[in-house]
């Protein structure tokens, strides 16, 4: 099976513009969670949608924001966007509905100016 | 705030030795703790998990220890070797979906 891909894998941006990243994740895959990596945080979890619903949701601002398609794919939005939100953000899809193992793409790395 | 502390932030072994990284926890609902390896430019993978009904996990050259009264865990790797070398995270989730609480990572190097 083809792994989970994320597009695009590079984007430059720049403050108070908005961004978004799409994902898709392995064939069958119900539940797909999107983090975000930076130095010396790890990964912070974003919001997790199973079967289209928003299951979770990290502490992260309402600029944050996600969507799920019938056909499980993904996309993360971020609006108005900082310097802060520099980072390599990662999507991971999983089987289940609980404590499955999380299968990440390779990510998608937004630098801000 | 950080639920799952994670040390040491890197360490540096020779080929053949023992890497050890640990972790803690302060949530007493998480149940279950992954860990995952990430090489450069790539995503985090599994690389071994544990229950806390269970004290040790052992996989290959992985061991995962568990202390639940200390609400600690650590990962060993025995018999270091230089494709070792690569970002370990610990994790830990509740029962209620696929969220995980990660470690802020150790950057391992094994010396050949």
């Amino acid at each position: 099976k083809a792994g989970v891909t994320q597009t695009p894998r590079y984007l430059i941006k720049t403050r108070g513009q908005q961004v978004t990243l799409s994902c898709s994740p392995i064939s069958g895959h119900r539940s797909v969670s999107w983090y975000q990596q930076t130095p010396g945080q790890g990964l912070q979890f974003l919001f997790e949608y199973f079967s289209e619903t928003q299951r979770n949701k990290g502490n992260f601002p309402g600029r944050f924001s996600g969507r799920q398609f019938s056909n499980s794919r993904s996309e993360m939005n971020v609006s108005t966007l900082e310097l802060g939100d520099s980072a390599l953000y990662l999507c991971a899809s999983s089987p289940g509905q609980y404590q499955e193992t999380q299968y990440f793409g390779p990510g998608t790395r937004l630098l801000v100016l | 705030q950080q639920q799952v502390k994670q040390s040491p932030q890197s360490l540096i072994v020779q080929k053949g030795g023992i890497s050890i990284i640990n972790c803690a926890y302060e949530n007493t609902a998480f149940d279950y703790f992954p860990w995952y390896q990430q090489f450069p430019g790539k995503g985090p993978a599994l690389l071994i998990a544990i229950r806390p009904d269970v004290s040790e996990k052992k996989e290959g050259r992985f061991t995962i220890s568990f202390n639940k009264s200390a609400k600690q865990f650590s990962l060993h790797i025995m018999d270091s070797q230089p494709g070792d070398s690569a970002t370990y995270f610990c994790a830990a989730s509740m029962n209620t979906g696929n969220q995980f609480y990660f470690g802020t990572g150790t950057s391992l190097t094994v010396i050949p």
